[in-house]
């Protein structure tokens, strides 16, 4: 089985300061990992996934996350936040196999960004 | 991007009575689809999974009579909520995914408030 654990529940920052919203997973077998965020009310939208090759994963809004296998992390990171970012960040991660065969994500209780001016 | 809908985007209901929420694949054929609840300030929480023409998959602690699933077609699933009470309300939220696509392409969400 896997799970997911996102460190931050909250994290306050300045507009155009960096951040990084962490993320670690457990898993025995080979994984596919995601972002996603959620602004209120409203479903998930995905910002990016990992699904095999460069480690490196660039997605939509300015943001990009690293897969690191041996620190079983996938940590968010963008180098200038803006205003617009504040929203809900979710971290998931699937079965490879069972990713594949239509089967289910895991999610992260959620890291809250708040962006202030 | 693929698009999921969902109907309605909100409703409140008497203690007792049975609520329906729709989620439909508007441009690709869902195979399979998920539904998710929300609590206030937590994580998505899968309810159940359902492929098109079967019976869905409930995840462990979910009353499968109290939240019926049917997927009958490959754009549409609906969930019912029956005899709701007020400890149902929550966000309510479906994802879609298609065979040929690598990703789930998630609802709106339905916040459903129960008096």
């Amino acid at each position: 089985a896997q799970s997911v654990t996102q460190l931050d529940s909250q994290v306050p920052v300045f507009e155009e300061a960096p951040v990084e919203l962490r993320c670690n997973y457990s898993s025995s077998v080979s994984v596919y990992l995601f972002w996603y965020v959620q602004y209120p009310n409203q479903g998930l939208q995905l910002l990016l996934k990992y699904l095999s090759g460069s480690t490196l994963v660039k997605g939509i809004n300015g943001f990009e996350a690293e897969f690191n296998k041996s620190q079983t992390s996938f940590h968010l990171r963008k180098p200038s936040v803006h205003i617009s970012d504040t929203a809900e960040y979710f971290c998931a991660v699937s079965d490879l196999q069972i990713y594949n065969q239509g089967g289910k994500l895991i999610f992260g209780q959620g890291t809250e960004l708040s962006v202030k001016p | 991007g693929a698009v999921v809908s969902q109907h309605p985007s909100w409703v409140i209901c008497k203690s007792g009575t049975s609520v329906k929420i729709e989620c439909r694949s508007l441009d690709f054929q869902a195979t399979t689809m998920f539904w998710y609840r929300q609590f206030p300030k937590q994580s998505l929480m899968l309810m159940a999974t359902s492929n098109e023409g079967s019976k869905a998959t409930y995840e462990q602690g979910v009353e499968k009579d109290k939240f019926l699933i049917n997927h009958a077609s490959l754009t549409l699933s609906t969930l019912t909520v029956t005899s709701a009470h007020p400890e149902d309300s929550s966000f309510y939220i479906c994802s879609a995914r298609a065979r040929s696509y690598n990703e789930q392409f998630f609802g709106p969400g339905t916040r459903l408030t129960v008096l």
